[in-house]
């Protein structure tokens, strides 16, 4: 069974740098084709992709969002960490990790969101 | 504004079939891109519904199906149920962004 799951701050302050990590189990992140990307959704709004990294460490950001994020795995820990810096009170959603698999090429599954707020 | 462009809402009585569109570009669906549906119920994650265009993972009803034309794509659901009720997102890979899309999601209401 394939499990991903969210951890970081609920709560941040505006300029500081935002570190969530992706703990996964049942895939490995050394498979070839393996990626592992990074979700967002603003509370009532739609979602939107951050960035992903794969089993060869190649990595890709969001082209708005790339000055401000860095993505890192560690396939000895099964974590994918997520970096964004200068947080903004805009920036307050939830944020999803998702394995993107060699068969479908799609975000599944999700892992269950972490709900992150940025306010002084 | 997103992409890929989803109209905000669409209805359904029990039964009938509703069909959900997704229009991109020439940089995206255009392109050639495969296009993925997920299905989102309010308080959870989304789930995967259709990739490659038209394909359901395992579990996924056959009532669910996903084609494709030009810079379009589109989700319908036939035979609608009370429990398909929720918000629907396409998505797809843009070469002008170099990166993944998704649309604006639409809002299923089953009447």
């Amino acid at each position: 069974q394939i499990t991903l799951k969210e951890s970081g701050p609920t709560l941040v302050k505006p300029t500081q740098t935002l570190t969530l990590t992706c703990t996964f189990s049942g895939f490995s992140l050394t498979t070839t084709g393996v990626g592992v990307g990074w979700i967002r959704q603003p509370p009532g709004k739609a979602l939107e992709w951050l960035a992903l990294i794969y089993w060869n460490d190649d990595k890709r950001y969001s082209p708005s969002l790339k000055s401000r994020l860095t993505i890192t795995k560690d396939t000895s820990k099964n974590q994918v960490v997520l970096t964004m810096t200068n947080m903004d009170p805009v920036d307050t959603g939830t944020y999803y990790c998702a394995l993107n698999d060699t068969v479908t090429h799609g975000f599944d599954p999700w892992g269950q969101g972490t709900l992150v707020t940025v306010s002084s | 504004q997103s992409v890929l462009t989803q109209p905000p809402s669409v209805s359904g009585a029990p039964g009938q079939r509703v069909t959900i569109s997704c229009t991109g570009s020439s940089s995206n669906i255009g392109a050639g891109y495969d296009v993925y549906w997920y299905q989102q119920f309010p308080g959870t994650a989304p789930k995967l519904l259709i990739y490659g265009n038209n394909n359901r993972p395992s579990g996924v009803p056959d009532r669910f199906s996903g084609s494709k034309s030009g810079t379009s794509a589109s989700l319908a659901i036939t035979g609608l149920q009370a429990e398909d009720e929720a918000d629907y997102y396409c998505q797809s890979y843009d070469s002008s962004l170099s990166g993944r899309v998704f649309g604006g999601g639409t809002k299923l209401t089953v009447l």
